[in-house]
């Protein structure tokens, strides 16, 4: 099925440690991004791309990194977890930032760093 | 302070109610996009508005760009209706999305 594929959708992080967060969509859209979900805020942006080989800091991007290799794969990378991460993370891709067409979002990955 | 102001945040009403959900934002917009969260996470757009009015189904979504001020409203509401509904707003100075934080609808049957 065309889409936004996250994985894992849930993950328990001791602080300290390192993961990486895969998204992947197969709809050769150029605009991939990761989004931060909080309680009583909306979703913040931590890092965007435009392109293959292009990225940006977004809102948020402390203690993430992220690359593009490939115009189907943008993987998000915490380098040390602390339990200010602890959040839900959503990718979303499309031919444009501007939300024309809309934005397709995965599904999510509920992250807990204890 | 989130630029993007969504009234009110939680919302119960009973199957079949009226329901409207307000936005307001603080400058000039190219777009404003309506978006629908399921309880299971997944998130979905809805509509996207520059003026007027649209229509889908049993939601209608419109946008005063006056009074920075866009409605969803959901007519008949049913249980399934259940969700958060995310506003997002595209300024004139940027490219990018900026997000409210979501109204929790729950429709009770």
């Amino acid at each position: 099925n065309a889409g936004v594929t996250q994985t894992p959708k849930f993950q328990v992080l001791k602080t300290g440690q390192s993961m990486t967060l895969q998204c992947a969509q197969d709809m050769n859209h150029e605009y991939m991004s990761w989004y931060r979900q909080d309680p009583g805020m909306g979703l913040r942006l931590i890092h965007y791309s435009v392109g293959a080989g292009i990225t940006d800091q977004g809102e948020v991007p402390n203690g993430y990194n992220v690359s593009r290799s490939t115009t189907e794969d943008f993987p998000l990378r915490l380098l040390s977890a602390a339990p200010s991460q602890t959040s839900v993370y959503f990718c979303a891709s499309s031919y444009s930032m501007t939300g024309y067409p809309p934005y397709t979002f995965g599904s999510g990955t509920r992250l807990t760093v204890v | 302070k989130n630029e993007v102001e969504q009234s009110p945040q939680n919302l119960t009403a009973q199957e079949g109610e009226f329901i409207t959900i307000n936005c307001s934002y603080s400058v000039g917009i190219s777009a404003l996009h309506w978006l629908q969260q399921h309880p299971g996470g997944g998130i979905v757009s809805l509509f996207m508005l520059s003026s007027g009015k649209k229509k889908h189904g049993r939601l209608i979504a419109t946008i005063n760009i006056q009074e920075k001020h866009s409605s969803l409203h959901i007519t008949a509401s049913h249980p399934r209706d259940s969700a958060v509904y995310i506003c997002a707003v595209r300024y004139t100075s940027g490219s990018r999305l900026t997000f409210g934080e979501g109204t929790q609808l729950t429709v009770n049957p």
